[in-house]
Formats: C-alpha cells, structure tokens, sequence
C-alpha cells in the first residue's frame, strides 16, 4: 500500500511570512495525526484528527498554527506568521484506530526559519 | 499530565552486546506502547509494540517488557548490529489516544 504522503520536503522562509504543509494519509485511516520535532527531541503531537472532526489540539499554538482536514482524507497545517522557534520537521501520521494502532509516519518537512 | 520520560538520552555500545531503553508514562488508564526507529533524516518507523494485557512480547533480537503496576517498559535489543545504530523513541496513549512520545534515545553501535 502506498504511504503517507507530505510536501513539500523542504522550506525555507523567513520569519513573519506565512507557510502551509500537505499530508495524504494511507486511504481508509481515520486517524491523522501532525507531529513538530525539534532537532534532537521526540515527535511533539500538534493535532489529532479522527475523520474530519479535531481530537485534540491542546498543543497548537493557536495564535499562529491551524490545521484542518477537510472531508476526512488529506489534511494541511499552516503556519502564519512564523518564528525562528517553528524551524523543525513537521511530521504527518496516519493510523487506522486513534492511539491504539500503529501510527505511520510521512517522511516529513523540514521548515527552516531566518 | 500527560509525560513520558525516556532514558537513557545516548547509549553506547559495543557491537555484539545488548541495549536497553526505559520509559516511564504518568497514565495508568495507558494500553498501548510502540517502539519506533528513526534513521537519520528518515521517519520513524515502528519496530515492535506492546499493550497491557500482556507484559513482554519478543521479535527476534528486539523484546519489550512493560510493568504496568510500576507504570514503565522497556526496549530490549540483544546482539547489536551497526545496523541498530539509530534514535529511538517509545509512545503512550493518553486519553482521547492521544499518542504521546519520549524524547528519544540515540544509540550508537560500536563495531
């Protein structure tokens, strides 16, 4: 089957402007999941999706971070205006049953912040 | 809150020998535990998986155990190989399962 599918791989911008990041899950997992990981830290959880509906999102700023996932297949995450701190790589993951099943992971976007 | 603490933050070993990595989680309503592996500049990927019914589960050289009374597991890797030289991290679900992950572990494979 095919994977999860990011774009775009890599993105530079310079703080304050705007940025969006694409993710296509397996087809027929209800669950996406976005991911920030910081260099040398552990996958921090952004936002749960379950369908279309959002699960949690307790860990998104708000103030500059939305997502969404319009009719429960491809999802983006956007970013508006950027920070130095937002420089990680935004992982997106599927799964077929939320948090008791594996997650698979997409291969990512690195976002660079000048 | 939800947390997962993960130790060591680096291991060294030397080829040949075991590694083990210890998580601990602060929900005891948690049941499922993956393991994943993250080459560099590649994405994680799932190496084995445990939930509470059970308490150690072993796929050839890789074993997990899990103490869900003292509320941690354990990645087990028996016979390194320079191929196992890579970060690791361990997950618990939260309520909502919401996957919550460790902040890795990187282990490196002295030949």
């Amino acid at each position: 089957e095919a994977g999860v599918a990011q774009s775009p791989r890599y993105k530079i911008i310079e703080k304050r402007q705007s940025v969006a990041f694409w993710c296509n899950p397996i087809s027929g997992h209800a669950t996406l999941y976005w991911y920030q990981q910081i260099l040398g830290q552990g996958p921090k959880l952004l936002i749960q999706f379950q369908n279309n509906g959002v699960v949690d999102d307790s860990q998104l700023p708000k103030d500059r971070f939305s997502a969404e996932r319009l009719k429960g297949v491809d999802s983006t995450l956007k970013i508006q205006p950027a920070k130095l701190e937002d420089s990680a790589v935004y992982l997106c993951a599927s799964s077929t049953r939320q948090g008791e099943t594996e997650a698979f992971f997409g291969q990512g976007t690195r976002l660079t912040v000048v | 809150g939800e947390n997962v603490e993960q130790h060591p933050s680096t291991l060294s070993v030397q080829e040949g020998d075991s590694a083990v990595i210890k998580c601990t989680y602060s929900d005891s309503a948690s049941n499922y535990f993956p393991w994943y592996k993250q080459e560099l500049g590649k994405r994680p990927q799932l190496i084995i998986d445990i939930r509470s019914n059970v308490g150690e589960k072993k796929d050839q050289r890789i074993a997990v155990t899990l103490n869900k009374t003292a509320k941690h597991f354990s990645l087990h890797i028996t016979e390194t190989q320079p191929e196992d030289s890579a970060v690791y991290f361990c997950a618990a679900n939260f309520a909502g399962n919401k996957l919550t992950f460790g902040g890795g572990t990187r282990v490196l494979v002295k030949p």
